[in-house]
């Protein structure tokens, strides 16, 4: 059961590195790591996707260490838009196990002015 | 490219009354999934469709929620009867793999 832990809130100014840190100790090979983001009244939304090392897409970088045991989501200069829930997740395409596919309570982040 | 549609975007209801949501994912995505969003929570998978076929309902209440996805491509998903505890953000989200879903806006139902 590859649950997730996060932080439930935190908080940053704008133009800051924001990084959330993730731990997910029972991954399984097959598992890749993948971060979406929430905002209030709408749908999660995908942000970056990763299986090891780095990851970096236009809006993030994702942060895998070797062990695969933790990962972190890295936001560079932040503004108030980013507010939201961030949600870390593992899983595989490789079927289905059950809970799998495990939201969690999320990451609320707040970016202050 | 079209996002994932879901109709109503409001319902309200008394409990032990029924209600249906429904979903039409984006074209070409074989995967279909229905969660349930708590306030406060991450969202709950209720169910997961391949095409046509379930691949997993292991969270879904089957004493009284219900889930189709006839042809393979719109799905509805029904709650009878409604509990208050069933109060919540209905999400249908697709993928043309399960590692990258996108999501609706989801269905906000309120159980009087």
């Amino acid at each position: 059961l590859a649950k997730t832990t996060q932080p439930i809130s935190m908080d940053s100014y704008e133009g800051q590195e924001v990084n959330i840190t993730c731990s997910h100790n029972n991954i399984a090979t097959n598992d890749y790591i993948t971060w979406y983001q929430q905002f209030p009244s709408q749908g999660p939304r995908f942000i970056i996707q990763g299986y090891k090392t780095k990851v970096t897409n236009e809006v993030a970088s994702l942060f895998i260490p070797a062990d695969r045991k933790s990962s972190t989501l890295s936001l560079p200069r932040v503004s108030l838009s980013d507010t939201a829930v961030y949600y870390c997740l593992v899983g595989s395409d490789r079927g289905s196990t059950l809970g799998r596919l495990y939201f969690g309570r999320g990451t609320q982040l707040t970016v202050w002015p | 490219e079209a996002g994932v549609a879901q109709s109503p975007r409001y319902k309200i209801i008394e409990k032990r009354q029924s209600v249906a949501f429904w979903c039409n994912p984006i074209s070409g995505h074989a995967t279909l999934y229905w969660y349930q969003q708590i306030l406060g929570q991450g969202p709950k998978l209720l169910i997961q469709f391949q095409n046509n076929g379930v691949v997993d309902d292991s969270q879904l209440p089957k004493d009284r929620f219900s889930a189709e996805r006839l042809k393979g491509v719109d799905s509805t998903l029904k709650i009878q009867p409604a509990k208050l505890e069933d109060s919540a953000v209905y999400l249908c989200a697709s993928s043309l793999r399960d590692r990258n879903q996108f999501f609706g806006p989801g269905t906000r139902l309120t159980v009087l």
